[in-house]
């Protein structure tokens, strides 16, 4: 069954600190993996998206990493900030001919205090 | 940038109404998608349409109806509005594999 999973549920940390939140996957066949921002109150916002091929990608104080071995993914914050309170969403694009499906995770929701 | 636009943010309806959730993007995409968001659900495909008059029913399209008679419109209706339905709403368009979504309408059945 295709399953996305991701760890924490929840996350509290201090402005300036750095979090990681975790995504697993078991999905196939594996096309790409994508992370949203999610604020409070308004629709997900793409961050990034990975391939097969990629092991890490930045995008700005974001970086995600892809272990297509272990089907596994990160996304790391670095140097926290206030704006960053939001839920980050795992999505998992799975492709069989021409047809794409996306399997999404449930969220991981960060607050960011000062 | 992309724009999807979704006509109402707040809507409170009576059991058994009819709804009408409209979306409206402008770039031009083929694709669109309503979504809703459940607390613990999570995102979960109602339907989708990748051209004018087609569409393809999601994961939970029981209650639900689209239309899609403009590339650039996407209704969502409901025939006869429960209180199960109050829930978030996202209308999205996608290009390739960037899907952009809209701001949401919030959906209360009273």
């Amino acid at each position: 069954k295709n399953q996305v999973e991701q760890s924490p549920q929840s996350l509290i940390i201090l402005e300036g600190k750095n979090c990681t939140l975790q995504c697993n996957y078991t999905v196939s066949p594996f096309s790409n993996l994508r992370w949203y921002k999610q604020d409070t109150g308004r629709g997900p916002v793409s961050l990034t998206i990975m391939t097969f091929s990629e092991n890490t990608k930045s995008n700005g104080r974001y970086t995600a990493t892809l272990d297509a071995d272990t089907k596994q993914s990160s996304l790391h914050i670095t140097a926290s900030q206030l704006s960053d309170s939001a839920s980050y969403i795992c999505v998992v694009s799975a492709m069989t001919g021409n047809n794409r499906k996306l399997i999404w995770g449930l969220g991981t929701s960060l607050a960011v205090n000062p | 940038d992309v724009k999807v636009t979704q006509s109402s943010r707040y809507l409170v309806k009576r059991t058994g109404e009819k709804v009408f959730l409209e979306c409206v993007q402008d770039m031009d995409h083929e694709n669109m998608f309503w979504y809703r968001q459940d607390p613990g659900l999570g995102l979960r495909l109602i339907y989708f349409s990748y051209d004018v008059k087609m569409k393809e029913k999601g994961d939970i399209p029981e209650g639900y109806s689209v239309s899609r008679e403009k590339k650039e419109r996407f209704s969502l209706i409901l025939e006869s509005a429960s209180t199960n339905q109050t829930s978030m709403y996202l209308c999205a368009s996608s290009l390739l594999d960037t899907i952009y979504f809209g701001e949401g309408s919030w959906l209360t059945v009273v």
